[in-house]
């Protein structure tokens, strides 16, 4: 079983939905959460970094955290052409020299005008 | 810009043949991780260094080698190259290991 699972989708949603992308994971240990962003071949680029349970908002991208569950999810809101793109979550036990992050495998998201 | 470069962004590279894929950054971080990217599988770490002089092994470190000699650099080689290592690569950086990461735009290396 892999740490962290993540539908791949592809998931297909019209302009202006409301997107929700959930990623799981199997190791208590994990405090840092994080989703990145990755354009068709592009580099991944940092959008949301979360400390241990609850929801951060940032512009039209809320991130919430549920430990209990071992269940992150990414919402987006009025959802634009533009955030088509493929979503990871990735997480981490913390800042120490020992920690690496650990990857989704990523979810592909396309917004149709 | 700050950021990450990678060389070359992409490769067609001979079975066999030794191959050096460059990253360098200029945050300041200290920590970086080669990664590769594989259809299905997602980013999987390939080697790490936490502190210039330094180096770790992730998920998938055979066939590769790291450096780590100074906080800038962080070369990845393959010595001897072979088709299954035909990926994207991706470096990245973060401050400190085990905080949020900043990645390259990525290698694309084929190997025939």
């Amino acid at each position: 079983q892999k740490e962290v699972e993540q539908d791949p989708g592809p998931l297909s949603v019209p302009e202006g939905a409301i997107v929700s992308l959930n990623c799981t994971y199997s190791n208590s240990a994990f405090q840092y959460f994080m989703w990145y962003r990755q354009y068709s071949r592009k580099g991944p680029e940092l959008l949301m970094y979360t400390y241990s349970s609850g929801n951060k908002e940032d512009g039209r991208f809320t991130a919430q955290v549920d430990k209990s569950s071992k269940y992150i999810s990414l919402f987006i809101r009025d959802s634009q052409p533009s955030d088509s793109a493929t979503y990871l979550c990735a997480m981490n036990k913390g800042y120490s020299s020992a920690s690496k992050i650990i990857f989704g495998s990523g979810t592909r998201l396309s917004i149709r005008p | 810009i700050a950021g990450i470069t990678q060389a070359p962004t992409s490769q067609i590279l001979a079975a066999g043949r030794r191959m050096t894929l460059r990253c360098t950054q200029d945050m300041r971080h200290n920590a970086m991780y080669w990664y590769r990217q594989d259809l299905g599988l997602g980013l999987r770490l390939i080697h790490y260094s936490n502190t210039a002089g330094t180096t770790g092994k992730g998920e998938v470190p055979d066939g590769y080698s790291v450096s780590r000699a100074n906080t800038d650099d962080f070369p990845l080689t393959l010595a001897s190259a072979v088709p299954s290592q035909t990926s994207v690569y991706f470096c990245a950086s973060s401050k400190q290991g085990g905080t949020e990461a900043f990645f390259g735009q990525g290698t694309r290396l084929t190997v025939v």
